[in-house]
């Protein structure tokens, strides 16, 4: 049981460019979302989604897309990095209810 | 629209008390929650408030007061371990059975010997 994965750890990115950060999970879990975390600004909502074939814009979503496909996972694309977009990415879930949050290591991500 | 209202840092020695205070406006809201994270590390959840008054979970207890906006995670015979950052979260309805959680900027706690 591997709860929530994130791959990958770390990312250099130069400017202009795309990548995807992977989320899977192995708890069923409904509920997954993504968070940015930068230095003073606490967690900050990009995208959520409550089950497989909906998504749903949190906080922050400029810049970013989601899809789900699968209950499993639950990627984030970034279409064009840019230097605001370098931070700490934690993908995040729940069984939904009041369940609470189970966060993956999270992915370091710096654009240059 | 969602915010919440936390002290940045806040010091205390080891074998005291300490009450990190969160206050919150947040749409359609459903409950407040507790996460801290160590350095380096990624959040994990502390407790949970639906209702109003005080949950305890061993040293670590939490209160809401729904007509206040307020709650709080008060840490008892702190240990150095303690020492992270501690963030409230509200958990509010964001339309078509969706929800969203919306989390403080979190209060720095050191624990001093």
């Amino acid at each position: 049981n591997a709860g929530v994965t994130q791959t990958p750890k770390f990312q250099v990115l130069k400017t202009g460019q795309s990548m995807t950060l992977q989320c899977a999970q192995d708890m069923n879990h409904e509920y997954m979302s993504w968070y940015r975390q930068d230095p003073g600004m606490g967690l900050r909502l990009i995208h959520y989604s409550v089950g497989a074939g909906i998504t749903d814009q949190g906080e922050v979503p400029n810049g970013y897309n989601v899809s789900r496909s699968t209950t499993e996972d639950f990627p984030l694309r970034l279409l064009s990095a840019a230097p605001s977009q370098t931070s700490v990415y934690f993908c995040a879930t729940a069984t939904g209810g009041n369940s609470p949050l189970h966060f993956g290591n999270g992915t370091r991500l710096t654009v240059t | 629209g969602q915010s919440l209202e936390q002290p940045s840092e806040v010091t205390a020695v080891e074998g005291a008390i300490v009450q990190i205070n969160c206050t919150y406006q947040t749409s359609g809201f459903y409950g407040l929650s507790w996460y801290q994270q160590h350095d380096g590390g990624a959040p994990t959840f502390l407790s949970y408030n639906a209702l109003d008054g005080l949950e305890e979970t061993g040293r670590f207890s939490s209160f809401l007061s729904r007509s206040d906006s307020y709650g709080y995670l008060l840490l008892q015979e702190l240990q150095m371990k303690d020492s992270a950052s501690y963030f409230c979260a509200a958990k509010g309805y964001s339309g078509a059975g969706s929800y969203q959680l919306t989390f403080g900027k979190g209060t720095k706690l050191s624990v001093i010997p």
